[in-house]
């Protein structure tokens, strides 16, 4: 099982719709979590972490953290065509040592 | 500059060639780490350094040997790669080791490609 999971994709969404992704993990002891932006060619982008159960709010982007669930996701509102990118989820893993580990990355694709 | 800088931004090398990346921070922070990004693959963490020590190797071939002489530059030195050592390598920075909130920064990194 990977320690860090999410769905390839990818996520089409029209804009203005709210795009959700969702990540899962392995080790119920893990605290801390963060959601990276990628576009094509890129460097990873910080937007997002969370580490207490509940949801996160920062602009357009909403953050919801299920520790007894192990799930964390990300809501982007008002979708524009400029949030097309691959959003990875990083979890600090209890089980890795609590290194950052990667999931795969899901890629979105805004439609105007 | 500001951030995190990588040189150079693309690489092309011969497989007897010796090389080397370079990283530099400007945010202050203690922890550098080096990360490699394949096609398809996800982000897999190479090397950690948390106050010039090195914390992590995560199982990486000799041929990539890692060097940290303070906490703003971080290297990367290549020798006699193999094609499939052709990626992404990126570097990110932190304040305090590991994952700790807020998370770590990348640079840009460096498209290698080995022939």
């Amino acid at each position: 099982q990977k320690e860090v999971e999410q769905n390839s994709g990818p996520l089409s969404v029209p804009e203005g719709a709210i795009a959700s992704l969702n990540c899962t993990y392995s080790d119920r002891g893990s605290q801390s979590f963060f959601w990276y932006r990628q576009y094509s060619g890129k460097s990873p982008e910080l937007i997002m972490f969370i580490y207490s159960n509940g949801d996160k709010e920062d602009g357009r982007f909403t953050a919801q953290l299920n520790k007894a669930s192990q799930y964390v996701s990300l809501l982007i509102r008002d979708s524009q065509p400029s949030d097309s990118a691959t959003y990875l989820c990083a979890g600090s893993i209890k089980a890795a040592g609590n290194k950052l580990t990667f999931g795969g990355g899901t890629r979105v694709l805004v439609k105007p | 500059e500001t951030g995190v800088t990588q040189t150079p931004r693309h690489l092309v090398m011969g497989m007897t060639n010796k090389k080397s990346l370079k990283c530099e921070q400007h945010l202050g922070h203690n922890a550098m780490y080096w990360y490699k990004q394949s096609a398809k693959k996800p982000l897999e963490l190479m090397f950690v350094y948390n106050f010039k020590e090195q914390t992590e190797n995560n199982s990486v071939p000799s041929r990539f040997s890692p060097e940290c002489p303070n906490s703003s530059h971080l290297f990367l030195h290549l020798h006699t790669l193999q094609p499939e050592d052709s990626a992404l390598y990126l570097c990110a920075s932190s304040q305090g080791g590991l994952a700790g909130a807020p998370g770590q920064f990348f640079g840009p990194g460096t498209r290698l490609t080995v022939l």
